[in-house]
């Protein structure tokens, strides 16, 4: 199974500055063949599901501000919001769609400083 | 638009077994595979199984084998998925969730609360 670690566990950050969550995979989740990262990742509110911000490690999904990116390749991933808001507190969690079984890194908990 | 709509909670005694359902609607049922991942209280995402409803193929995590049976009743466009000898360190919130094939999970359900207690 590909393993997903994510650093830091939890970050606190100021209104309007910058957030970065960093994501390791145990083996890489780039393709080749087509030149993709099978790389997601998603934010969890309290009390609701999680929601899908970015696929292709760095490719937003439709209605996700763009405040929200993704960066990187291989095995070494970022999510960062440029600049924080107050309802972008939540937990935040990578996952590899490389190949089964899916596996989420541990996820990181965002709140503000 | 796209729902997955799921069963309610449920409490359970330790031994005993569930079995959660999740409701499509608004695609093509047999278009999507269904994943089931479970979040214990505090807890991250755990993923536990998929099925296709296509074919009802499905494939399980290692450590849900033997106790997990997922199901599809394509009239109904429902998955089910059932999970047995309950123990206490099942109690979780139980999700469905969608996507193709080498794609992330693009819509989910609202999450089942299952509770094992005696």
């Amino acid at each position: 199974d590909i393993v997903m670690t994510q650093s830091p566990d939890s970050l606190a950050v100021s209104l309007g500055e910058r957030a970065t969550i960093n994501c390791k995979s145990s083996q890489s989740v780039f393709y080749s063949s087509n030149n993709k990262n099978y790389l997601a990742w998603y934010q969890q509110k309290p009390g609701q599901p999680p929601k899908l911000l970015i696929y292709w490690a760095s490719t937003r999904e439709s209605g996700v501000p763009d405040r929200f990116s993704g960066s990187g390749s291989g095995t070494d991933f970022t999510l960062t919001i440029s600049s924080l808001q107050a309802e972008d507190v939540a937990v935040y969690y990578c996952q590899q769609y490389y190949t089964t079984p899916r596996t989420f890194g541990q996820g990181t908990k965002v709140e503000i400083e | 638009q796209v729902q997955l709509v799921q069963s309610g909670a449920e409490v359970k005694k330790p031994g005993a077994s569930v079995k959660v359902s999740c409701k499509a609607s608004g695609y093509t049922f047999n278009s999507h595979y269904l994943h089931w991942v479970r979040q214990a209280p505090g807890q991250g995402l755990e993923w536990m199984g998929v099925i296709n409803p296509s074919g009802g193929g499905t494939r399980y995590a290692q450590k849900f084998q033997g106790r997990v049976t997922m199901t599809r009743d394509t009239s109904a466009s429902t998955v089910y998925m059932e999970l047995s000898s309950l123990r206490s360190e099942d109690t979780a919130v139980y999700y469905c969730a969608r996507d193709l094939p080498e794609a992330p999970f693009d819509y989910w359900g609202q999450g089942t609360l299952i509770t094992v207690s005696s």
